[in-house]
Parts: C-alpha cells; structure tokens; sequence
C-alpha cells in the first residue's frame, strides 16, 4: 500500500469552476501535509501546507485536514488555464524537507 | 533569486559511466535533501543531509549511490556504473534549520542513461 495516494487524473475542470483534489494518507505518524504544484518539465512548487484539522484558506486555495480520517484535500476556487498542472501530496512524519509524495493529480482546466 | 541551484540541468550518460549531480542550497540554508522522480510517477525521498553529515539515507538505494554536503561547496549525488533504470530528474531541496521551515525545490537534474 501506497503511503501517500491520490487520483491520478486527469481531472477536467471548466475555467472559473472549483478543482477539487482528494490525498488519504496511511501513517499515522505523518504531522505536516503539503500540496505542491508541478507543471510539466518543471520542480515542485509549493501552494500550501497544514497541519491543524480543518480548513486553511490562501488566495483560491484551501486546503482541508481530517486527521481522523487520514484524508487532505486542495480545493482551488475560479480555476484559471495557468492552474492546469499536476497537483502534488506529500505528508512529513519529522522534518518537513522528508516528504512522503503521492503520485500526483493531473489538472486540466478548460477554457 | 539565488534559489537552489541545481546542475548540470541535463546530463546524459552511458551505461557503467558514472554520474555526479551538484546543488547549491539556497543562502542560509543548511539542511539539503534530494529526491527522485521517475517517469510518470511522484517524487521519492532519497537522502537528507547537512553540513558534513548524512541525517537520513532511508531512501538511498543500498549500491552505486551516494550523497554527500561538505563543508564547503555543494552537495553532490554520486551513482556509479549507471544503468538504464537510473534514467530520472533527480530534485535538490534545501530548507533553515529547524524541522518545521519550508524545503525549497531546485530545478532538477535530467539524468538519461544510454
């Protein structure tokens, strides 16, 4: 089993609609979650992390953290053709340059 | 932006050659990390190093491979005798002291194994 999963996509989304991305991770011990954007050829970005249950709210982004659950979601608001990207999770169980990454969400976002 | 620096951007080598990929942390960085990411597949965590010490190699294959941060210059990914399944971008992250402060990716290394 996968410690980090995520759907690989891709998830088509029409420009302005909300993209919503779903991560579940496996080891409890994970402290920090961390969503990252990679456009293609490109290094991760990073968007947002959280740590704390429920929602954390950046710009168009938020992120959302059910512990319990073990599940992170990145929800992006008025989705723009330059948000087309793949849409990383990773969790850190320590530091948080040791990540654990999922494989990765395709976004394509339609004009 | 004096971010993470990363090189050769593209290196091309010949089975059994050997390859050394180099990283600059950022300025006040301290703590490097590197990772590898394979063809359509996530980013995988090899080795985190500081300053003159090896913290954590869990994810370094047991052969060929090696990473080193010395005291002075950059951090070094050494693979000997390359093979063909070596064939990835391989990332440099750097991140301040402390475990709780953002990593920082570099541009990546294109590794291509012929």
């Amino acid at each position: 089993q996968k410690e980090v999963e995520q759907n690989s996509g891709p998830l088509s989304v029409p420009e302005g609609a909300i993209a919503s991305l779903n991560c579940t991770y496996s080891d409890r011990g994970s402290q920090s979650f961390f969503w990252y954007r990679q456009y293609s050829g490109k290094s991760p970005e990073l968007i947002m992390f959280i740590y704390s249950n429920g929602d954390k709210e950046d710009g168009r982004f938020t992120a959302q953290l059910n512990k319990a659950s073990q599940y992170v979601s990145l929800l992006i608001r008025d989705s723009q053709p330059s948000d087309s990207a793949t849409y990383l999770c990773a969790a850190s169980t320590d530091s948080w340059g040791k990540l654990q990454f999922g494989a990765g969400t395709q976004v394509v976002v339609t004009p | 932006n004096a971010g993470v620096m990363q090189n050769p951007r593209h290196l091309v080598r010949r089975r059994g050659q050997e390859a050394r990929l180099r990283c600059s942390p950022m300025k006040g960085h301290s703590h490097v990390y590197w990772y590898r990411q394979l063809p359509e597949e996530g980013l995988k965590f090899m080795v985190y190093l500081q300053k003159e010490n090896i913290i954590d190699e869990s994810g370094m294959p047991k052969e060929r491979f090696s990473a080193e941060f010395p005291k002075e210059g950059p951090s070094i990914l050494r693979i000997q005798q390359v093979v063909r399944g070596d064939s990835a971008a391989y990332f440099c992250a750097s991140s301040r002291q402390g475990p709780n402060t953002e990593a920082f990716f570099g541009q990546g290394t294109r590794l291509t194994v012929v």
